[in-house]
């Protein structure tokens, strides 16, 4: 049982680049999430999804796209990545909702320059 | 507007101390409250989170933390620190009953003296 896997570890991207980031969970969640981690401060909700095909926006969903197509993986996508997109990303899952413990993968450090 | 507070940016205590980490949150009903931590380069682990009851909520690695409606707190604490506790602490809230999102603290990082 690996729980919440993201893929890259790191990455740095040019400016107008774009690039999707991994996320797979095999605890069969039905709630998976993404956050965005910037230096001091605590994490914000970029987009979240209660099953597949279903996603909605969460508190910074701007220059980003997620995807929903089985259970197990929600990728993010950045289509065009800028400077200010550059933080730290964590993917989580949850059996139910948003009370719910979540679990959180171990991050992808992304720098765009 | 919802909000939650960490005022500590740093805390550094002696192995073996007793521990309260600070956590205020600006919501109109209670929310549904969580402490996580992370290690550096990890993602984040629940320690422990409240809903109602009891006010005094018990945690994984030796935590807990108290609710007080009346100071809007929910403060971590442990009576005895260990040097594997060194990491960073997030306070989160959301509002019950509804599907608001989770709402993060800035953290506060702790280090523990030897």
């Amino acid at each position: 049982n690996a729980g919440v896997t993201q893929t890259p570890k790191f990455r740095i991207l040019k400016i107008g680049q774009s690039m999707t980031l991994q996320c797979a969970q095999d605890m069969n969640h039905n709630y998976m999430y993404w956050y965005r981690q910037d230096p001091g401060m605590g994490l914000k909700l970029i987009y979240y999804s209660v099953g597949a095909g279903i996603t909605d926006k969460g508190e910074v969903p701007n220059g980003y796209n997620v995807s929903r197509s089985t259970t197990e993986d929600f990728p993010l996508r950045l289509e065009l990545a800028a400077p200010s997109q550059t933080s730290v990303y964590f993917c989580a899952s949850s059996t139910q909702g948003l009370s719910d413990t979540q679990y959180f993968g171990p991050g992808t450090r992304l720098t765009v320059l | 507007a919802q909000s939650v507070t960490q005022p500590d940016i740093h805390i550094t205590v002696s192995e073996g101390a007793s521990l309260e980490l600070r956590c205020n949150y600006s919501y109109g009903a209670t929310p549904y409250l969580f402490w996580y931590v992370q290690s550096p380069g990890q993602g984040l682990q629940l320690l422990l989170k409240y809903f109602s009851g009891d006010t005094l909520v018990q945690g994984i690695k030796g935590f807990e933390a108290e609710f007080k409606r009346s100071q809007s707190s929910f403060n971590l604490r442990k009576p005895s620190v260990h040097w594997s506790d060194a990491a960073e602490y997030f306070c989160a809230a959301r509002a019950g009953g509804s599907q608001g999102n989770l709402i993060f603290g800035k953290g506060t990082k702790l280090s523990v003296k030897p």
